[in-house]
């Protein structure tokens, strides 16, 4: 079983609908993050969380909304769907107390998601 | 705030020939550096990364990456392509913001092409 899940891996929604989409992880890791990856700009940073209680908003939170339910569950909300929010989008985990001084991110396969 | 930037977004090699992905960064302190690869579809997977215990750095694949502080650089090589090495690369760095708190900044990504 993969080690970070995100659902649904693909989604197509109109303006205006509210989306979310999940992340899940069984690695035992502390924090977790959201990106989007967007042609020729690469991964932009949208929440990250650092523990259960923790939310940080990254590079370009507008329009966005996360839930972090429990250790392992990490969501990401669209509340009202635009369609410049079309864009492939990665969940992550990290484990700063593991001993890895640089934090490596693990990343998720991926949900592509399409906003008509 | 630091950043990173990737030479060339497209690069194509023949099979067997040399491949080398540039990648510098801006850091006003020893940074932790990245390079992550995306197969076609899927997440993305760690190479290798520099934790400034040596300055080359072997990861999985063949690949190694050197860190060159006089040159603000850290260039992704392996000494002969193979087909299965066609994906797109992406270089990070982690920056540091205040409180202690901190996130990875990508680089724009580098597709590589190869030729049979």
């Amino acid at each position: 079983d993969a080690d970070v899940t995100q659902t649904p891996r693909n989604r197509i929604t109109k303006t205006g609908k509210r989306i979310m989409l999940e992340c899940s992880q069984t690695k035992g890791h502390d924090r977790m993050y959201w990106y989007r990856q967007d042609p020729g700009l690469g991964l932009r940073l949208i929440y990250y969380s650092f523990d259960v209680k923790d939310i940080n908003k990254g590079e370009i939170s507008d329009g966005y909304s996360v839930s972090r339910q429990a250790q392992a569950k990490f969501s990401l909300s669209l509340e009202s769907a635009i369609p410049n929010q079309t864009a492939l989008y990665f969940c992550a985990t990290s484990d700063l107390t593991s001993g890895d001084r640089a934090d490596t991110q693990y990343f998720g396969p991926g949900t592509r998601l399409t906003v008509l | 705030a630091q950043s990173v930037t990737q030479l060339g977004s497209h690069v194509s090699v023949s099979e067997g020939a040399l491949v080398l992905l540039r990648c510098n960064y801006s850091s006003s302190v020893p940074p932790y550096l990245f390079w992550y690869v995306q197969y076609p579809n899927q997440g993305l997977q760690l190479l290798l990364k520099y934790t400034s215990a040596a300055t080359l750095v072997k990861g999985i694949n063949g690949f190694e990456a050197e860190f060159k502080k006089s040159e603000t650089s850290f260039h992704l090589t392996k000494p002969s392509a193979h087909m299965s090495d066609a994906a797109e690369y992406f270089c990070a760095v982690i920056t540091y913001s205040g409180a202690g708190s901190y996130q990875l900044t990508f680089g724009k990504g580098t597709k590589l092409s190869v030729i049979p």
